[in-house]
């Protein structure tokens, strides 16, 4: 595609509940990463991905959240039992390769936990 | 870890002004992005520029790694111009490019 593509665009979900996010990188990057914009934090570096490899999970916030990718394509986030602190922008981005290269970003999915 | 420190954290200017905006950083990097968040959050690539100076019509940018910053000129400023701006240096980590970003300068530009 033209861009990085996310969705859901916002998610509403209650205390407790599993979320599950998607992220469509621009066709031909090998490289494909998440991070999270809230307030409180700024925008932070969650995991990255070559092809459907994610080297480093240190990362992530807690064990509740995973992510995978498949085909060298999408990728998916999971948080699991979510909690109010997990309110936030995630965003994707991909690259064309993992070194010294650009990064796009998509429109972000905004995650609200009640 | 690096530290991103990025000034003024605001600026408010008049259509037609210019502004300079600066990225400070700790530690070397590998790369250097800058970005303008959009009101619906929207991150737009505004330069890679891990060194050197660039030019996008009313933009440009200046990186001097050696001493560690950055800077963004905008020029003949638009209220469209208005919106927080990134600075985000890249780090290696395990064989990729971690972006640790600064706090960013949100900027107004009124009419």
């Amino acid at each position: 595609g033209a861009g990085v593509s996310q969705s859901p665009s916002n998610k509403v979900t209650e205390k407790g509940k599993d979320v599950e996010l998607r992220c469509d990188p621009i066709s031909g990057h090998t490289a494909l990463y998440w991070y999270r914009q809230s307030l409180g934090q700024g925008l932070e570096f969650l995991i990255y991905f070559q092809g459907n490899s994610a080297p480093d999970k240190s990362g992530l916030p807690s064990d509740r959240f995973s992510a995978e990718r498949t085909g060298g394509s999408v990728s998916t986030l999971t948080i699991q039992r979510t909690q109010q602190e997990d309110s936030a922008v995630y965003l994707c981005a991909s690259s064309f390769r993992t070194d010294y290269n650009e990064q796009f970003f998509g429109p972000g999915t905004r995650l609200t936990v009640l | 870890g690096i530290q991103v420190e990025q000034s003024p954290p605001d600026l408010i200017l008049q259509e037609g002004a210019n502004s300079t905006l600066r990225c400070n950083f700790s530690d070397s990097v590998n790369n250097l992005q800058w970005f303008h968040q959009n009101p619906w959050g929207q991150l737009i690539n505004l330069f890679y520029i891990p060194s050197g100076t660039k030019q996008n019509g009313r933009l440009s940018a200046t990186t001097v790694a050696t001493e560690r910053y950055s800077l963004l000129y905008i020029s003949s400023s638009q209220t469209t111009d208005s919106g927080v701006y990134f600075c985000a240096v890249g780090i290696y980590i395990q064989g990729a490019q971690k972006l640790v970003f600064g706090q960013g300068t949100r900027l107004t530009i009124n009419p």
